[in-house]
């Protein structure tokens, strides 16, 4: 059985960072493309980042790139993603999920990350 | 950038109607289109793949179809299960995904 069990979220103030962890069993994990997708309070689905099987090519949605870092460890089966800079914007349930061709086949139950003062 | 529209925003059905929920594309995604089921609380659900393809376990009451920046998804007999939001999904490249806004199905 697939599962992703999303962790590391949190309150953090503005400015600041959190790192959300994800740790996938039940498939071959370094077969796949991984991602994080979040859904802000009220909101709709917003795709955040992608990484390669190899982890060799990461993609982010321009709202994060270059405060958001996305990484995995094929070795102990979980995706990671740095956050910095944090901003209300932020604000958000993280889901981390495994594509199948680009598709989301599995998702995890997501993550609470608050950014408040 | 790839934007995705849907239509409409919301829509009222009665159990055993037929619905049909439009999602378009920007430009052409070569037929990269996924749809997801979501309810609250929980994390969303892959129903359609590639267009047209029904993920496994899927019921067949749920079908897609469509090309180029037009897509359909349609329930042809809703169920009161159905009730839930729907996004489309385009996946045309790995360095951009994009979803839908979302179609809140609710009960008449």
């Amino acid at each position: 059985e697939v599962q992703l069990v999303e962790s590391g979220g949190g309150l953090a103030q503005p400015g600041g960072s959190l790192r959300l962890s994800c740790e996938a069993s039940g498939f071959t994990f370094s077969d796949y493309w991984m991602s994080w997708v979040r859904q802000a309070p009220g909101k709709g689905l917003e795709w955040v980042a992608n990484i390669k099987p190899d982890g060799s090519d990461k993609f982010y949605v321009d709202s994060v790139r270059g405060r958001f870092t996305i990484s995995r460890d094929n070795a102990k089966n979980s995706l990671y993603l740095q956050m910095n800079y944090l901003g209300a914007d932020d604000t958000a349930v993280y889901f981390c999920a495994k594509a199948k061709l680009g598709d989301f086949d599995y998702w995890g139950q997501g993550t609470q990350v608050t950014v408040s003062s | 950038d790839i934007q995705m529209t849907q239509s409409p925003s919301t829509l009222s059905a009665s159990v055993g109607d037929r619905v049909t929920i439009t999602c378009r594309a920007s430009q052409n995604i070569n037929n990269w289109l996924a749809w997801y089921q979501q309810k609250p609380g929980r994390a969303p659900k892959l129903l359609i793949y590639k267009t047209s393809s029904l993920q496994s376990g899927v019921p067949s009451r749920f079908s897609g179809s469509g090309s180029g920046t037009e897509f359909t998804l349609t329930i042809s007999c809703l169920q009161p299960d159905d009730f839930a939001t729907y996004y489309c999904q385009q996946y045309n490249s790995y360095s951009l995904f994009t979803f839908g806004p979302g179609t809140k199905v609710d009960i008449k």
